[in-house]
């Protein structure tokens, strides 16, 4: 079965500063797509950002990169010059099966503080 | 934020209440799906339609009841549910459930409450 587990279930970091959440995954696919969506408080979930799994250069997003390990099945975000805006549940998903659908981890509460 | 909307915003009901709740996409997508959200757990895919027809039923109860009379809306009819089913119901959309690679958008979602 392939499961996405979010270990921080909360995580604070000061305005400016650097963050990293974590998410490792299990499967037995070869080709998918690793994904962060972020969910502001009362707001819509949005993409972030997203990871071939056959590519091995990380994918990077203005402030928001991914430290992409295939081998050890990890996938983090990085968020840098964190702004208060970014406060919300990150979410990591994956998408690897036959029918094209998402399998999230349980997030992980980001708390931008001034 | 307007590609993917949802009504009503907030339900309350009581258990024995039928109910729906509707999404709508202004994207032109050929896939939408109902996702279930509760506090410290993942999200529960529901159903996936995909043009219209139903590719994916997650072993939901049936007091669930998907329709998806074209590739624009989607509803969810609700009826007997539990204090359990509380929850908030997220609505997606995007280009082909198929498409590994595609980007899901969601909508606001309904927060609902079983009493």
């Amino acid at each position: 079965a392939q499961t996405v587990t979010q270990s921080q279930p909360e995580m604070s970091v000061q305005e400016a500063e650097t963050v990293t959440l974590s998410c490792t995954y299990d499967t037995s696919e070869s080709n998918y797509y690793l994904f962060w969506y972020k969910q502001p408080p009362s707001r819509q979930m949005i993409l972030v950002i997203r990871q071939e799994a056959y590519k091995q250069q990380n994918a990077t997003e203005n402030r928001f990169s991914v430290n992409f390990q295939k081998a050890a099945k990890s996938f983090s975000l990085k968020i840098s010059d964190s702004q208060l805006g970014d406060t919300a549940m990150y979410f990591c998903a994956f998408n690897g099966g036959s029918q094209g659908n998402l399998i999230f981890g349980k997030g992980t509460k980001l708390s931008v503080k001034p | 934020e307007t590609g993917v909307t949802q009504t009503p915003r907030h339900l309350v009901m009581g258990m024995t209440n039928k109910k729906s709740l509707k999404c709508e996409q202004h994207l032109g997508h050929n896939a939408m799906y109902w996702y279930k959200q509760s506090a410290k757990k993942p999200l529960e895919l529901m159903f996936v339609y995909s043009l219209e027809e139903r590719v994916e039923n997650n072993s939901v109860p049936s007091r669930f009841s998907p329709e998806c009379p074209n590739s624009s809306h989607l509803f969810l009819h609700l009826h007997t549910l539990q204090p359990e089913d509380s929850a908030l119901y997220l609505c997606a959309s995007s280009h082909s459930h198929r498409d590994r690679r595609a980007e899901q958008y969601f909508g606001p979602g309904t927060r609902l409450t079983v009493t």
